[in-house]
């Protein structure tokens, strides 16, 4: 139980254009989702945090125009990286809380890695 | 603001010899410390939530516990296979569940 997947896996996509990369938790419900992001050898970085039905909320530093997010059922999020460039290249992972009546526990997608040339 | 600091960067071991990795926390309001391991190109794999000072959870070879500062991974005669990065994370109470990341400790086992 507690999977969450990501699709692309991988994209490489032309500076200027709009990558979407989806998360799904598949088998439970999530009203809440993580987007991170992670450059080589770092930790990861928070970039928002993605509420059902609601608008998103960004961490201080992180352009909301940029990085759209909709959370549109309580199984998909989806993270869309628009007018990409060169320094947005990097490894994108999505994270859902499961519920279970206490714990909160985050469970992690597998990533998007993310090349913009 | 939430910090967590993880010792050591990194960590060789040879297969078999035990070893512990830290996690020094401080945050306004503990919910859960996390434990996650990540393996290169892959997103994290929970490994256990603490809850609370003086809890211990264990599963296989691995072995987390929780001070009022600071939580301890212990890995017991570890294979090649427990070669991964393990990740240690807060939760502080309040509206959201948000996690506030260590760094991270790179554990390589040599067989």
């Amino acid at each position: 139980g507690a999977v969450v997947s990501q699709h692309p896996s991988r994209v490489i996509c032309k500076s200027g254009t709009s990558v979407k990369i989806e998360c799904r938790s598949l088998d439970f419900q999530a009203t809440t989702m993580f987007w991170y992001r992670q450059f080589p050898k770092q930790s990861l970085m928070l970039m928002a945090t993605s509420n059902e039905g609601s608008k998103a909320t960004y961490e201080q530093g992180v352009e909301k125009d940029k990085f759209l997010i909709n959370h549109a059922s309580l199984t998909l999020s989806t993270l869309t990286v628009t007018s990409a460039h060169p320094e947005d290249s990097s490894f994108y992972i999505c994270s859902a809380i499961l519920n279970s009546g206490g714990p909160y526990e985050q469970y992690f997608g597998p990533g998007t890695r993310l090349t913009v040339t | 603001e939430d910090q967590v600091t993880q010792s050591p960067e990194a960590l060789r071991l040879q297969e078999g010899e035990s070893s512990s990795l830290n996690c020094s926390y401080t945050v306004s309001g503990l919910r859960g410390l996390f434990w996650y391991r990540q393996d290169p190109g892959k997103g994290p794999e929970f490994l256990f939530t603490l809850y609370s000072a003086g809890e211990e959870k264990e599963k296989e070879r691995l072995k987390a516990t929780l001070t009022k500062k600071e939580s301890f991974l212990h890995i017991t005669a570890p294979k090649p296979e427990d070669s991964a990065t393990y990740l240690c994370a807060v939760q502080a109470r309040g509206g959201d569940y948000k996690l506030s990341f260590g760094a991270g400790t790179t554990v390589t086992v040599r067989a």
